[in-house]
């Protein structure tokens, strides 16, 4: 199956900062997503970007289609960016089962 | 507009027994995914709907595992004679018409078994 890989792991920030989250990826695909995984648990929807540069606030992300590579830039963090930074991505081709293959996540630790 | 709901928040149960996990998806999204996520395996799909007919279930765990949905809406997904490997947080998630479009998370059911 399709290989995900997120760097760094772990990332630990001053308020303020900046910062880029890495998304690679192993076949071509036809959805990429970008979520934030709160303290609580929930998955939040932050981009759906297969290919192409996209802008939201301090975030912005950009997918490289025919590299396989995304990468997620937090602007000025906050420490409310805390939390588990998830990209997850969808086949091409469809394969069996048509849902999202995800990372492993990057942990990112703002501190005030 | 209202979310992607799940029931319930939690459940802890005793090995051996049934229970019974319930998805609501955001009203008019006709497809609708199954996902875990435990500390051992991450986040990993397990079943995809698109109207009422899952085309693959190759995805479940187990034969434990069942799962259906009926009138194109609610999703229920059923695991038999649970294992406390079966502890984790099953997530549900809806997208508008399938493939290559955003899928919208539920705040997911954490299920831990005894």
């Amino acid at each position: 199956g399709i290989q995900v890989e997120q760097s760094p792991p772990d990332l630990i920030l001053q308020e303020g900062a900046n910062s880029t989250l890495r998304c690679n990826f192993s076949d071509s695909v036809n959805n990429l997503q970008w979520f934030h995984q709160n303290p609580w648990g929930q998955l939040i929807n932050l981009f759906y970007i297969p290919s192409g540069t996209k802008q939201n606030g301090r975030l912005s992300a950009t997918t490289v289609a025919t590299e396989r590579y995304s990468l997620l830039y937090i602007s000025s963090s906050q420490t409310t960016d805390s939390g588990v930074y998830f990209c997850a991505v969808e086949l091409y081709s469809g394969g069996g089962a048509d849902g999202l293959t995800f990372g492993k996540g990057t942990h990112l630790i703002i501190q005030p | 507009g209202a979310g992607v709901s799940q029931s319930p928040s939690n459940k802890v149960t005793e090995k051996g027994k049934d229970v019974e996990l319930r998805c609501d998806p955001i009203s008019g999204h006709t497809a609708l995914y199954w996902y875990r996520q435990s500390l051992g395996q991450g986040l990993e799909f397990l079943i995809y709907f698109q109207g009422n007919s899952a085309p693959d279930k190759s995805g479940l765990p187990s034969d434990r595992f069942s799962a259906e949905r009926t009138g194109g809406s609610v999703s229920t997904l059923t695991i038999q004679r649970t294992q406390q490997e079966d502890s984790a947080v099953y997530l549900c998630a809806s997208s508008l018409a399938g493939r290559a479009e955003t899928q919208y998370f539920g705040p997911g059911t954490r299920l831990l078994v005894l």
